[in-house]
């Protein structure tokens, strides 16, 4: 079965420190893997996806992603953070079977970034 | 574009009453998507629907109903609310349903079941 696991529900950092968000995955076939950002009282909106090709993927807001296959991982990460990245990251993955793309997100990790 | 719309933005609930939450897109995509969001849980599918006139269950179906009204509109239905359902709802779009596509969130329905 597709799953990802997201091993800090929160992570502190100050701002300007660079900051990374983890995310393991656990996939049959081909993964498709996606982060998605929620802002407080908002819906998600998307960041970044890893499709194929490169394993550093650029998304939005100068985040990046790095796709590991040997170690199953697609952790998030930004040279710099702000106080405005503060948020709920998931990491999600397609669930197989059916017609449509079901995602499996995983718990959530809450980005604190200290002035 | 308005993206993905949901209304209402909140609802206080008693335990047995029923409501709808209603959800449009105006991207003209084809498959749509219920999910709850639930402290420690993530986001769990209740409900989707590939295209115009299917539907089929997610991973947390029950006590749930939907309706595919329009290629648009994408409604939940809770024919008896209990407790259990306190959560925030969130419907989502892609155009095709591919697995390699992104899915466009609507704001949410915070929902209280007293």
């Amino acid at each position: 079965a597709q799953s990802v696991a997201q091993p800090e529900d929160q992570v502190n950092v100050a701002e300007g420190n660079p900051l990374t968000v983890k995310c393991t995955y656990s996939v049959s076939g081909n993964p498709y893997l996606f982060w998605y950002v929620q802002y407080p009282n908002r819906g998600l909106q998307f960041l970044l996806k890893y499709i194929t090709g490169d394993n550093l993927v650029k998304g939005s807001y100068g985040f990046e992603a790095e796709f590991n296959k040997s170690q199953t991982s697609f952790h998030l990460k930004k040279p710099s953070a702000l106080v405005s990245d503060s948020a709920l990251y998931f990491c999600a993955v397609p669930g197989r079977g059916g017609a449509t793309n079901k995602l499996i997100f995983g718990t959530g990790t809450l980005l604190a970034v200290q002035p | 574009n308005a993206g993905v719309t949901q209304t209402p933005k909140f609802q206080v609930l008693k335990t047995g009453q029923s409501m709808t939450l209603q959800c449009a897109q105006d991207m003209n995509h084809n498959s749509m998507y219920w999910y709850r969001q639930d402290p420690g849980m993530g986001l769990r599918l209740i409900y989707y629907s590939a295209s115009e006139g299917t539907t089929d269950k997610g991973e947390v179906p029950n006590g749930y109903n939907v309706s595919r009204l329009n290629k648009r509109e994408f409604s939940l239905r809770l024919e008896s609310a209990a407790p259990s359902q306190t959560s925030v709802y969130f419907c989502a779009s892609t155009r095709t349903g591919g697995l390699e596509e992104t899915q466009y969130f609507g704001p949410g329905t915070r929902l209280l079941v007293l």
